[in-house]
């Protein structure tokens, strides 16, 4: 059964904290996806990392970095947390291949991340 | 560039009735679709996926849904609602040339017994 784990499920920190939020797939994915969930504004792409140590920006990636020194890992990085990042965090994977839209991308259970 | 829209933000249905979740998109070429369903507090699970093959897909749980090209639309159906039904469903189209998705807003549906 393929999987992706993330590191919390629930956290709370405090504004001005540095976050890390942990991501693991066990599916040998070269693709990982982070991205936030907001209540009527469905999934937006935070990073993308199409391999080891390669990312690249998605939609909305102020106030975040990322880190993927392994394949299967691939963190998520508040520098300064803020309270407008309270949010569900969601990560994912998917292969990569030829046909390069087809390949559906497996989600992690989610961190929801309260920031005070 | 690629978007979705989902028409309805909340769907309610009783048991043992049809769904209808509607949804349509615009592509610049031809995308890939897909469904995905969100339980509370659960990641999200992949319902189906049209990738230019048949245009009716079928998918889990008895969902199926149909790729209308001249309509842009991918509407998901279920022919009989069960209370496990209940959860936030999101359709979902690739982005050209790159493994990115763009996902509607959802469409949260609640079953009444």
């Amino acid at each position: 059964d393929v999987k992706v784990t993330q590191s919390s499920r629930y956290l709370v920190k405090r504004t001005g904290e540095k976050v890390f939020l942990e991501c693991v797939q066990d599916m040998d994915h070269e693709n990982m996806f982070w991205y936030r969930q907001d209540p009527g504004l469905g999934l937006r792409l935070i990073y993308f990392s199409y391999d080891v140590k390669m990312k690249e920006k998605g939609d909305i990636p102020e106030g975040y970095s990322v880190s993927r020194e392994k394949k299967e890992r691939f963190s998520l990085i508040l520098e300064s947390a803020s309270t407008n990042q309270t949010s569900m965090y969601l990560c994912a994977s998917s292969f990569r291949g030829l046909a390069i839209s087809s390949y559906e991308q497996y989600f992690g259970p989610g961190t929801r991340l309260t920031v005070t | 560039a690629q978007s979705v829209t989902q028409l309805d933000s909340h769907v309610s249905v009783s048991e043992g009735t049809p769904v209808l979740l509607r949804c349509n998109y615009s592509s610049s070429y031809s995308p890939s679709l897909f469904w995905y369903v969100q339980h509370p507090n659960k990641g999200l699970q992949l319902l189906l996926k049209y990738t230019s093959a048949a245009t009716l897909v079928k998918g889990i749980n008895g969902f199926e849904a149909e790729f209308k090209k001249s309509e842009t639309s991918f509407h998901l159906t279920k022919p009989s609602a069960h209370m496990s039904d209940a959860a936030e469903y999101f359709c979902v189209v690739s982005r050209s040339n790159d493994y990115k998705l763009s996902f509607g807003a959802g469409t949260t549906v609640t079953v009444r017994a």
